[in-house]
């Protein structure tokens, strides 16, 4: 039992290259997230999908996509990065409840 | 706007000494507050979650306490384990999504 897993740990990009992150869980969770945390800021939510098939904008989705591949997988795509996109990015999922299991990050750079 | 500030930033005690950790929010409509422990390096852990005024969750030295305005996580004879930071977040009546507060980095010297 893995609980949530993302790919790949760290990362480092020049202004405009493209990325995906992936996010997997083996909880049987309806509902995933994509979040970014900053210093001294509180997470912020990019995406989330409430269940296979929806997705929905969270507070901050600009520059970012995602696919939620199936009950299991749900990834982040940036098209174009740029250096305000440099960040800590955490995926994770729930029953729908608050309850969340977080993945160990993502941490990226954009030069 | 729905908002939660936790206070303060950063917390240094000695091993044993007891304290708490303040957060505090502003939400129509409470549909739940949650605790996480943050490790260096890792993705939030989950501690509790609160309902409803009056509520109290209790985990070894930790426990949570909830009121209509706030929630504490008080710790008792802490020990150098538990340094983390401490996130706290709601979740409202119409809204799905769950806001955040900045965080308690707390330090446990022994």
């Amino acid at each position: 039992n893995a609980g949530v897993t993302q790919t790949p740990k760290f990362q480092v990009l020049k202004t405009g290259q493209s990325m995906t992150l992936q996010c997997a869980q083996d909880m049987n969770h309806n509902s995933m997230y994509w979040y970014r945390q900053d210093p001294g800021m509180g997470l912020r939510l990019i995406y989330y999908s409430a269940s296979e098939g929806t997705t929905d904008k969270g507070e901050v989705p600009n520059g970012y996509n995602v696919s939620r591949l199936n009950k299991r997988e749900f990834s982040l795509r940036l098209e174009s990065a740029a250096p305000s996109q440099t960040s800590v990015y955490f995926c994770a999922s729930s029953d729908g409840g608050g309850r969340g299991v977080f993945g160990p990050g993502t941490r990226l750079t954009v030069l | 706007e729905d908002q939660v500030t936790q206070s303060p930033e950063a917390l240094r005690l000695q091993e044993g000494e007891s304290s708490s950790l303040n957060c505090s929010y502003t939400v129509s409509g409470l549909r739940g507050l949650f605790w996480y422990r943050q490790d260096p390096g890792k993705g939030p852990e989950f501690l509790f979650t609160l309902y409803s005024a009056g509520e109290e969750k209790e985990k070894e030295r930790l426990k949570a306490t909830l009121t209509k305005k706030e929630s504490f996580l008080h710790i008792t004879a802490p020990k150098p384990e538990d340094s983390a930071t401490y996130l706290c977040a709601v979740q409202a009546d119409s809204n799905y999504q769950l806001i955040w507060g900045a965080g308690t980095k707390l330090i446990i010297k022994p």
